[in-house]
């Protein structure tokens, strides 16, 4: 496989659920982020890992837990989450964090709904 | 104010002419500035990326930042019905955050 895959693409959970959301990138990058994308708004980041190291929360609910256990893969755990959760995630990586001038390669996403 | 702003539209073209699609943000030390593609139901996809001042062309797309006026627009000639899609404009500053326009909606017409 290459680039960004995220698994599942699809997921309808319950409020007292636990989920999991996956993303492995191909790309050898170093860099990787969540985005939520709700309709009618912009793309907002959730989280940056660098290296394996969270660099970046951007005041999410502690109802999004990320993991990042190596540069290729990063996880989304979700639990007891809200119905206004419903949304795209997306997961996205760049060659690295610094330098302000890397281009953000994202995965299909996952969209999820809430009930 | 926002800090990355687009006309949502829809901008309807009529195919074969050129689409300008425009972005505006408030941020003076930003850096880098993106164009995605997003069609409908997808993740979005690169189109170009411009750094410094002037156009940018590549095929049918050219990019044009101006620092000054904090402004940068994305055209598109002879479009084709397959650039139907909702373009974002994504701006950086320093340590690579993107941030991200609502999304132009462009609807090229047959």
């Amino acid at each position: 496989e290459t680039g960004v895959t995220q698994t599942p693409r699809h997921l309808v959970m319950g409020m007292t659920n636990k989920k999991s959301l996956k993303c492995e990138q191909h790309l050898g990058h170093n860099a990787m982020y969540w985005y939520k994308q709700s309709a009618k708004k912009p793309l907002e980041l959730m989280f940056v890992y660098n290296f394996k190291e969270q660099t970046e929360n951007n005041s999410v609910p502690s109802r999004f837990s990320p993991e990042c256990p190596n540069s290729s893969h990063l996880f989304l755990h979700l639990h007891t989450l809200q119905p206004e959760d419903s949304a795209l995630y997306l997961c996205a990586s760049s060659r690295d964090r610094e330098g302000g001038q890397e281009t953000q390669y994202f995965g299909p996403g996952t969209r999820l709904l809430v009930l | 104010q926002k800090e990355v702003e687009q006309n949502s539209g829809p901008l309807s073209v009529p195919e074969g002419a050129i689409a300008s699609l425009n972005c505006t943000y408030s941020d003076r030390g930003s850096q880098s500035f993106f164009w995605y593609r997003q069609y409908s139901g997808k993740s979005p996809e690169l189109i170009m990326f411009i750094y410094s001042n002037g156009d940018k062309e590549d095929g049918r797309f050219t990019a044009q930042l101006n620092k000054a006026s904090q402004y940068v627009s994305l055209l598109i000639r002879d479009s084709q019905p397959s650039d139907s899609a909702t373009y974002l404009c994504a701006v950086t500053g320093g340590g690579n955050k993107l941030t991200f326009g609502t999304g132009t909606q462009l609807k090229v017409e047959l």
